[in-house]
């Protein structure tokens, strides 16, 4: 089985940085996702990792960690827009492999 | 590409209603998948299949069922509807299961059984 902790909520200022914090601990490991869904509609796909290091796609960053089972997503520059869940889920290595999704971290961004 | 569409997006059931929920794809995907959203919680596959006529279980399949008799249509079929089915179900498509193949969600059916 897979045991995936992110933060329940976070609270961030416009313009400002932050850093959303994922751990799993799972049987096999290929690859983790990072979403996004604002209330009331679908997730939305935002970054992927295999390696360990860090993926840059404009204001928003992903890292990984293999060894220490531990991901964050970093926002950076902060919008209003940026309010949402965001959600850590991790494929395990198998043959039909499919995700397991983390609870979600609930982000609000203040004025 | 209108992507991933489900019907209905809104459906309130009385106990032991049945229903389908439908869920199609037009991106040529081979991998569909059904999920369920309880609030606070993350998704829950309940059903996934890797191409026309081959479906497999979840996390938590009991309560559904679901066919995949083209690519592009995975509808999911609840019998015997029970309150602790009252959730917000997704079903997304991703082209494989490998690779950096991120899955695409549709929009969403909110049901409440009452």
């Amino acid at each position: 089985g897979q045991n995936i902790d992110q933060p329940t909520e976070m609270t961030a200022t416009e313009g400002a940085i932050v850093q959303i914090n994922c751990t799993y601990q799972t049987s096999g490991f290929n690859g983790l996702f990072w979403y996004q869904q604002h209330a009331g509609e679908a997730p939305t796909f935002l970054s992927y990792n295999v390696l360990d290091g860090l993926e840059e796609k404009g204001r928003f960053s992903s890292f990984l960690s293999r060894s220490k089972g531990y991901s964050y997503l970093l926002l950076k520059e902060l919008q209003m827009k940026d309010s949402a869940s965001y959600l850590c889920a991790v494929r395990e290595d198998s043959g039909y492999s499919t995700l397991t999704f983390g609870k979600g971290t609930m982000l609000l961004v203040s004025p | 590409n209108a992507g991933v569409t489900q019907t209905p997006k809104f459906r309130i059931l009385k106990i032991g209603q049945s229903m389908t929920l439908q869920c199609a794809q037009d991106m040529n995907h081979n991998y569909m998948y059904w999920y369920r959203q309880d609030p606070g919680m993350g998704l829950k596959l309940i059903y996934y299949s890797v191409g026309a006529g081959i479906t497999d279980k979840g996390e938590v399949p009991n309560g559904y069922n679901v066919s995949r008799s083209t690519t592009e249509d995975f509808p999911l079929r609840l019998e015997l509807a029970a309150p602790s089915q009252t959730s917000v179900y997704f079903c997304a498509s991703s082209y494989s299961s490998t690779g950096s193949y991120e899955q695409y969600f549709g929009p969403g059916t909110r049901l409440t059984v009452t």
